[in-house]
């Protein structure tokens, strides 16, 4: 059974850095096809997608958000962590972690987890 | 960047009704679209990959056509279950990037 898990911060202060952590099992990334992606939702909103990290340490982003992003992956734990810099109220959400199933140029995000609340105030 | 657009942003049906939403993209995807249920407070869930592909484990009265820029998803008999937000998403492949459309509400 798969399945993840997203750990963090609830408030972060405007300006500071916000780290992520998605604890999954069910999966190894370091096998083919598998990767990972962040994913957030304002309240009342639609989601964005963030970032991915593939079974071959490929990084990918969000055009818009990729100067404040960075995705790791450490293996040996089945983990993914997120940062991003330069926290604002905007960035006020819920951060899912999804796990992507590729072959074939498709991707498909298959399990979620849960999700985590973050807010950004003073 | 390729946009989506859904269609309606919110609908209201009866139980056993048959639900249409539709999902434009901007520019031609091929078949790279996916269909997602949010039911609230909850993560969403994927229902249709590649624009016709019934997970494994969704009912099947769920499903999805269409390509190129046009796509249709389709309820054929609403049940009360399926009162949820459901998200079309798009992907480039190379290199990856993914769209969420809009959502659509679907109410009872």
């Amino acid at each position: 059974q798969v399945t993840l898990r997203e750990s963090g911060p609830a408030l972060v202060k405007p300006t500071q850095t916000l780290t992520l952590t998605c604890t999954f099992s069910g999966f190894s990334l370091s096998t083919f096809g598998m990767c990972v992606s962040w994913i957030r939702q304002p309240p009342g909103k639609a989601l964005e997608w963030l970032a991915l990290i593939d079974w071959d340490d490929d990084e990918y982003y969000s055009t818009s958000l990729k100067t404040r992003l960075t995705i790791s992956k450490d293996t040996s734990k089945n983990q993914v962590v997120l940062t991003m810099t330069n926290m604002d109220p905007v960035d006020t959400a819920m951060y899912y972690c999804a796990r992507i199933r590729a072959a074939a140029g498709t991707y498909t995000m298959d399990v979620w987890g849960q999700g985590t609340t973050v807010t950004v105030s003073s | 960047d390729i946009q989506m657009t859904q269609s309606p942003s919110s609908l209201s049906a009866s139980v056993g009704d048959r639900v249409t939403i539709t999902c434009q993209a901007s520019q031609d995807i091929i078949n790279y679209l996916n269909w997602y249920q949010q039911k609230p407070g909850k993560a969403p869930k994927l229902l249709i990959y590649d624009a016709s592909y019934l997970e494994t484990g969704v009912p099947s009265r769920f499903s999805g056509s269409g390509s190129g820029t046009d796509f249709t998803f389709t309820i054929s008999s609403l049940q009360p279950e399926d009162i949820a937000t459901y998200y079309c998403q798009q992907y480039d492949s190379l290199p990856p990037v993914f769209t969420f459309g809009p959502g659509t509400k679907v109410d009872i």
